[in-house]
């Protein structure tokens, strides 16, 4: 069954540097996904992509986030100054144009931020 | 906005008894999709079951069915026969439903009920 394929599983860095979070989609999925879990606290929307650009944000995506497919097959998620508060499960997500079958989530990165 | 709601942090089930999980959510669309994701220990998120909000019948997976109360605006997952493997967060989560019937777009998740299943 195919499977979208997040790393590092995880990774710690420290305060003020930027990590780049990598995920690879399923080949004929088009929409793509981040989601973010703090530590026993709910599943939050981050931003969806789709035909190279961004097509919804929420209020967490701020300046400090950016995402990019940078070769076709990759989806990458770059924190640039990381913070304490981001410290948290990151799980990537796609989805075909038209599946009823919700998303498909990859395993997780989990960044811890000293 | 959308929001989800479980108001049961935590439940317990025999094996192999039954348990239901609860919630509820708000929105002012009519056509959407609802969805129960499992998170074990793993942390992976697995699609337990889904359910479109136009459909009248009861969505079911094997083991995993659902009530699902449009009007009430309720969707709770009914487990059967618990297995031990059955031992995770259980997530509920709403996606509207876009122009022309596409289906893609965020989820909204519900707080998360831990379940345990005691052999």
């Amino acid at each position: 069954e195919p499977e979208v394929t997040q790393t590092p599983s995880h990774q710690v860095t420290q305060m003020g540097q930027e990590v780049i979070l990598r995920c690879v989609p399923i080949s004929n999925h088009l929409y793509f996904y981040w989601y973010r879990q703090i530590l026993g606290q709910k599943v939050e929307f981050l931003v969806s992509f789709y035909n190279n650009e961004i097509s919804e944000k929420s209020e967490i995506f701020d300046d400090q986030f950016s995402v990019e497919r940078p070769d076709g097959s990759n989806f990458t998620l770059k924190i640039r100054s990381t913070k304490l508060e981001d410290s948290a499960m990151y799980f990537c997500a796609s989805s075909e144009i038209s599946s009823n079958y919700g998303y498909t989530f990859g395993s997780g990165t989990r960044l811890t931020v000293v | 906005a959308q929001t989800v709601t479980q108001s049961q942090p935590e439940m317990s089930v025999q094996e192999a008894e039954t348990v239901t999980l609860s919630c509820t959510y708000d929105t002012s669309e009519s056509d959407y999709y609802l969805f129960w994701y499992k998170q074990p220990p793993s942390r992976q998120m697995i699609l337990v079951i889904r359910q479109e909000a136009y459909k009248q019948q009861n969505a079911t997976e094997n083991r995993f069915s659902v009530n699902f109360q449009k009007a009430a605006k309720s969707f709770s997952l009914k487990i059967s026969d618990s297995q031990l493997g059955d031992a995770a967060m259980y997530f509920c989560a709403y996606r509207r439903k876009k122009a022309g019937g596409t289906s893609y777009g965020k989820l909204t998740f519900g707080q998360g009920t831990i379940l345990t299943v005691h052999p």
